[in-house]
């Protein structure tokens, strides 16, 4: 299993220009979520699913748009860049039943807009 | 809305030393508790979780942490740490609401040198 894959790894974007950061995951989990990480700062909750067609914000989701038609894949779109959005942005994906399980992290997206 | 705090964002030690990492969360209620280490370029990974239970884990690589309900804390330690325990570590809190999906509620992290 590959697990949680994100690309691109590293894009410098202008003010204004847009962008897919796209997740794929291989454990058939069905929750994924987004989240970002500024310096110094905590993971902030984005955008999260819990299965193909369900998406809901998160804290900090402005900005931002997802969607779900697979299980495999939740992309994040950025529409009108900012410099607020300069970030690390980590994808993640968990199996949820019963009851709660840790969620699985991608090796993150280095965003930079200038 | 819930908080994670932990205490120290930098921390050095020398290897062979002992570590504990402070960690406490704002919940009144039913909470699942989490610590991640991110090592240099690598992804978040799990070292430990709490559910329920013994109130003392043990999780990857020697680490283990205690969950004290009436201090709000779930403080991470190992008795004796290594250089290749340099990394990033994050004290995450998920509260029990038994159904929907809210993602984890993160502490700043500590960053954690170990010098040979």
């Amino acid at each position: 299993n590959a697990g949680v894959t994100q690309t691109p790894k590293f894009r410098i974007l202008k003010i204004g220009q847009s962008m897919t950061l796209q997740c794929t995951q291989d454990m058939n989990h069905n929750y994924m979520y987004w989240y970002r990480q500024d310096p110094g700062m905590g993971l902030k909750l984005i955008y999260y699913s819990v299965g193909a067609g369900i998406t809901d914000k998160g804290e900090v989701p402005n900005g931002y748009n997802v969607s779900r038609s697979t299980t495999e894949d939740f992309p994040l779109r950025l529409e009108l860049a900012a410099p607020s959005q300069t970030s690390v942005y980590f994808c993640a994906s968990s199996y949820e039943g019963l009851s709660y399980n840790e969620q699985f992290f991608g090796p993150g997206t280095r965003l930079t807009v200038l | 809305a819930q908080s994670v705090s932990q205490h120290n964002h930098h921390v050095i030690l020398s290897e062979a030393a002992s570590l504990e990492l402070g960690c406490n969360y704002s919940y009144g209620g039913t909470v699942n508790l989490f610590w991640y280490v991110q090592y240099p370029g690598q992804h978040l990974q799990l070292l430990l979780k709490y559910f329920s239970g013994d109130p003392l884990v043990k999780g990857i690589k020697g680490f283990e942490a205690e969950f004290i309900k009436s201090k709000f804390s779930f403080n991470l330690r190992k008795p004796s740490v290594q250089w290749s325990d340099t990394a990033e570590y994050f004290c995450a809190v998920r509260p029990y609401s038994g159904g929907g999906a809210d993602g984890l509620t993160f502490g700043k992290g500590t960053h954690l040198i170990i010098q040979p």
